[in-house]
């Protein structure tokens, strides 16, 4: 069973517009969660996180909002731009204290210039 | 530091053969994570290591996955016999965990292996 799903596995945006990248746990125990950026051959890399604390976290252009009654968060990309095309994943961090990471399938945005 | 070193970068290999995956983590971290890339499941977590121990091998498949860190600067994902279903992206990361939690966990390249 997928505890975190990504439900759109594509996107497709006009540079400059906004992205919104959306993402669902089922798992209220999750406090912890993380979005990484994929490009082809490389590995995911750390873009922003958020804790259950707080709904919002801004970071230049990203900015991630959690709903916390929902189960939901989304990643808002403003303004868009064509090197931001790639796969997003959103992640959960394990409620044990692990350091164990918890992923949904991921979203391929891609920004036409 | 140059990373998390993973390698092969690309694996062809028939059916039935053994393939070992090998991985470098950054000096310093104690924690180590195998993650297999599928369009189905994303980013699914397949064993990870603390300090050199097994912790969690929940998520290997089946018997035919085997994963070792004999020491802290080295580990490897094992798959014997291979089967066309096998055929991924498998990617090793490590981290030291703290407070920063996920933060400071940074990825390989990744191996993509194709079995045939």
């Amino acid at each position: 069973d997928q505890q975190v799903k990504q439900n759109s596995p594509s996107l497709s945006v006009q540079e400059g517009r906004i992205s919104i990248l959306n993402c669902d746990y089922t798992n209220s125990m999750f406090d912890y969660f993380l979005w990484y950026k994929k490009y082809p051959a490389e590995g995911p890399t750390f873009l922003i996180s958020i804790s259950s604390i707080k709904d919002k976290n801004e970071d230049g252009r990203f900015t991630v909002f959690l709903n916390k009654s929902a189960k939901h968060l989304s990643l808002h990309i403003v303004p868009s731009q064509p090197g931001d095309s790639a796969v997003y994943f959103c992640a959960a961090s394990d409620p044990g204290n692990t350091g164990k990471l918890i992923f949904g399938q991921g979203t391929t945005l891609q920004v036409k210039p | 530091d140059a990373g998390v070193i993973q390698s092969p970068r690309h694996e062809v290999t028939e059916m039935g053969q053994e393939v070992t995956l090998r991985c470098k983590p950054i000096s310093g971290h104690n924690s180590l994570f195998w993650y297999r890339q599928t369009m189905m499941r994303g980013l699914e977590l397949l064993i990870y290591f603390n300090n050199n121990v097994p912790i969690d091998d929940s998520g290997m498949p089946e018997d035919r996955f085997s994963a070792k860190m004999p020491n802290a600067s080295f580990s490897t994902l094992k798959i014997q016999p291979s089967e066309p279903r096998d055929s991924a992206v498998y990617f090793c990361a490590s981290s030291f965990w703290s407070a920063t939690v996920g933060q400071g966990t940074f990825f390989g390249q990744g191996t993509r292996l194709t079995v045939v």
